[in-house]
């Protein structure tokens, strides 16, 4: 079966860092993706990794590694505005995203 | 670009009766997508549309249907509402098949009673 794992939650302090990890398993590899979701609004793309290596945009970074089926999603200097839930998904072998149920992750100042 | 948009917001519906969610993108777009997500869960691919004419069933099909006869308009329909179907729809878009990024309309928060 496919499947993919990310935490449910997670806690972080304003400023600090934190990563957030997604392992997967699915039926062919035609690259990852991470969305960010504020609570009670629509999913928004933050990245796309297709290579192994590291992504980095500004404050927020993903990381690939195909032959272990994982990634992470690394934030810097945190702000409260990220305070969402994000969201793996991976692009399986018919082109089709398989999604991650989601990582809550709460900003404390 | 008005981008992704959804109608309604929410809507309560009883047991047994049947609504259509709407969905429309100004992108161009050719793929479309509907999802549900409930609680704690990831989003769920209910169908899917390459472009006008062309739809498929995805993970969770059962209880809807779809049609798609513009590129910009992508409906949900959903026959004999069951509380099952409680959920938040999201009606997505890409440019492309599943390497590209998908844009999201706002959803469509459903509960059947």
């Amino acid at each position: 079966g496919q499947n993919i794992d990310q935490p449910t939650e997670m806690t972080a302090t304003e400023g600090a860092i934190v990563q957030i990890n997604c392992t997967y398993q699915t039926s062919g590899f035609n690259g990852l993706f991470w969305y960010q979701q504020h609570a009670g609004e629509a999913p928004t793309f933050l990245s796309y990794n297709v290579l192994d290596g590291l992504e980095e945009k500004g404050r927020f970074s993903s990381f690939l590694s195909r032959s272990k089926g994982y990634s992470y999603l690394l934030l810097k200097e945190l702000q409260m505005k990220d305070s969402a839930s994000y969201l793996c998904a991976v692009t399986d072998s018919n082109y089709q995203l398989i999604w991650g149920a989601g990582t809550k992750l709460i900003i404390k100042p | 670009n008005a981008g992704v948009t959804q109608t309604p917001k929410f809507r309560i519906l009883k047991i047994g009766q049947s609504m259509t969610l709407q969905c429309a993108q100004d992108m161009n777009h050719n793929y479309m997508y509907w999802y549900r997500q409930d609680p704690g869960m990831g989003l769920k691919l209910i169908y899917y549309s390459v472009g006008a004419g062309i739809t498929d069933k995805g993970e969770v099909p059962n209880g809807y249907n779809v049609s798609r006869s513009t590129t910009e308009d992508f409906p949900l329909r959903l026959e004999l509402a069951a509380p099952s179907q409680t959920s938040v729809y999201f009606c997505a878009s890409s440019y492309g098949e599943g390497y590209n990024e998908q844009f999201f309309g706002p959803g469509t928060r459903l509960t059947v009673l």
